[in-house]
């Protein structure tokens, strides 16, 4: 079946570090693609999303492409800060649902 | 209020007890989801309403119990709950049930089951 994989945490970084959270994912079809976010006592919130290969989502500074020959989704974000400590969830969307991945918990450090 | 809301936000019961979670989307939206996020798991999909009618149950046990009286408000009512069920409980709405529909979430019911 569908399934998403996410590199496991905590990832630890300083603040202007350079973040990148590996994201692979298993699928029949052309899913569409999504980075959630969850700060600490919240909901999960989008992040970014691209619908087709090739396509970049960007959004307050963070960045994930669409690879579909490599089946990656993986997140970037050229200087983090420490309000971007959270949880990152990678997710795909195929048939109305969203499969999500185990998620990435990333504290940045001042 | 906007976006997503759930109440309770923590709800703490015994096995024996009935209980029921709320949500409430002000969004306009015609799809409803609930979620059980357990520690170090993925996030599960219990439920899917469509229009006000389920559309997946992905064996969820029978001691759960969605309703969704009207596209804006969707209730899980649990009874008889074990331990291993408490979780951080999610619901979400999205425009549509369809691929590539951005899904919004609310802050979640932190349920502990003693």
């Amino acid at each position: 079946g569908d399934s998403v994989t996410q590199m496991e945490g905590p990832v630890t970084l300083s603040e202007e570090a350079f973040l990148t959270i590996n994201c692979t994912y298993t699928a029949t079809g052309y899913p569409s693609l999504f980075w959630y976010v969850q700060y600490p006592g919240e909901g999960l919130q989008l992040l970014l999303k691209a619908t087709k290969a090739d396509d970049k989502g960007s959004n307050k500074g963070f960045e994930a492409t669409y690879r579909k020959e490599t089946t990656s989704f993986h997140l970037e974000k050229g200087s983090v800060q420490v309000s971007d400590s959270a949880v990152y969830f990678c997710a795909l969307g195929q048939g109305g649902k969203l499969i999500f991945g185990q998620g990435t918990e990333l504290s940045v450090k001042p | 209020e906007t976006g997503v809301t759930q109440t309770p936000r923590h709800l703490v019961m015994g096995m024996t007890n009935k209980k029921s979670l709320k949500c409430e989307q002000h969004l306009g939206h015609n799809a409803m989801y609930w979620y059980k996020q357990s520690a170090k798991k993925p996030l599960e999909l219990m439920f899917v309403y469509s229009l006000e009618e389920r559309v997946e149950n992905n064996s969820v046990p029978s001691r759960f119990s969605p309703e969704c009286p009207n596209s804006s408000h969707l209730f899980l009512h649990l009874h008889t709950l074990q331990p291993e069920d408490s979780a951080l409980y999610l619901c979400a709405s999205s425009q549509d049930f369809g691929q590539g529909n951005e899904q919004f979430f609310g802050p979640g019911t932190r349920l502990t089951v003693l």
